[in-house]
């Protein structure tokens, strides 16, 4: 069983619309992290969130993005808006903190169209 | 400014035909440096953390090291079933890891 699931695994959307992706870590972990890959690109960090907030956010993550963990299990990433150019694959990664690798989702491929 | 380069973008061997995939980067206060391999449409999966210049670590065909500017993922006999791309990401001192943009392993039969 995987430590972290991510749903939906494919989502496909009107520009301009809203979408919510979910990630959720099996067991109690510190840190919560989405990253993204573009098709063909590198993967690239987004945000990282501790304690209940975030604590780093890149230059991606501008007013469009936001995450939450409202219920204290569910991680999720709420695009606003949507544009073409977000389409990609985006991760949530979890770590118990310090330098341990991450431990990432499979993913869900956003289809803007 | 920090980067994570790596060399080559793709590389094409032989089943058994040993090789090594090249991570340099400049980065101050490094806290660690990982391999990952992923599949395609698949996470990235972790196979190392590296902390200090000297460190090696070993999994089956594959050995990391690490030095001060640069980490090698060496290849020893590799199977088509080690085709993947395998990424390089280094940790900063605030708990961010930056990835490299991957080097794509085939291995041909």
């Amino acid at each position: 069983e995987p430590e972290v699931t991510q749903t939906p695994s494919h989502q496909v959307t009107q520009m301009g619309q809203e979408v919510i992706l979910r990630c959720v870590p099996i067991s109690n972990h510190l840190y919560f992290y989405w990253y993204r890959q573009i098709l063909g690109q590198k993967v690239e960090f987004l945000v990282s969130f501790y304690n209940n907030e975030i604590s780093e956010k890149s230059e991606i993550f501008d007013d469009q993005f936001s995450v939450e963990r409202p219920d204290g299990s569910n991680f999720t990433l709420k695009i606003r808006s949507t544009k073409l150019e977000d389409s990609a694959m985006y991760f949530c990664a979890i770590s118990t903190g310090g330098s341990y690798g991450y431990t990432f989702g499979s993913g869900t491929r956003l289809t803007v169209v | 400014e920090d980067q994570v380069t790596q060399s080559p973008e793709a590389l094409r061997l032989q089943e058994g035909e040993s090789s090594s995939l090249n991570c340099s980067y400049t980065v101050s206060g490094l806290r660690g440096l990982f391999w990952y391999r992923q599949d395609p449409g698949k996470g990235p999966e972790f196979l190392f953390t590296l902390y200090s210049a000297g460190e090696e670590k070993e999994k089956e065909r594959l050995k990391a090291t690490l030095t001060k500017k640069e980490s090698f993922l060496h290849i020893t006999a590799p199977k088509p079933e080690d085709s993947a791309t395998y990424l390089c990401a280094v940790l900063y001192n605030n708990n961010d890891m930056r990835f490299g943009a991957g080097t794509r392993l085939t291995v041909k039969p």
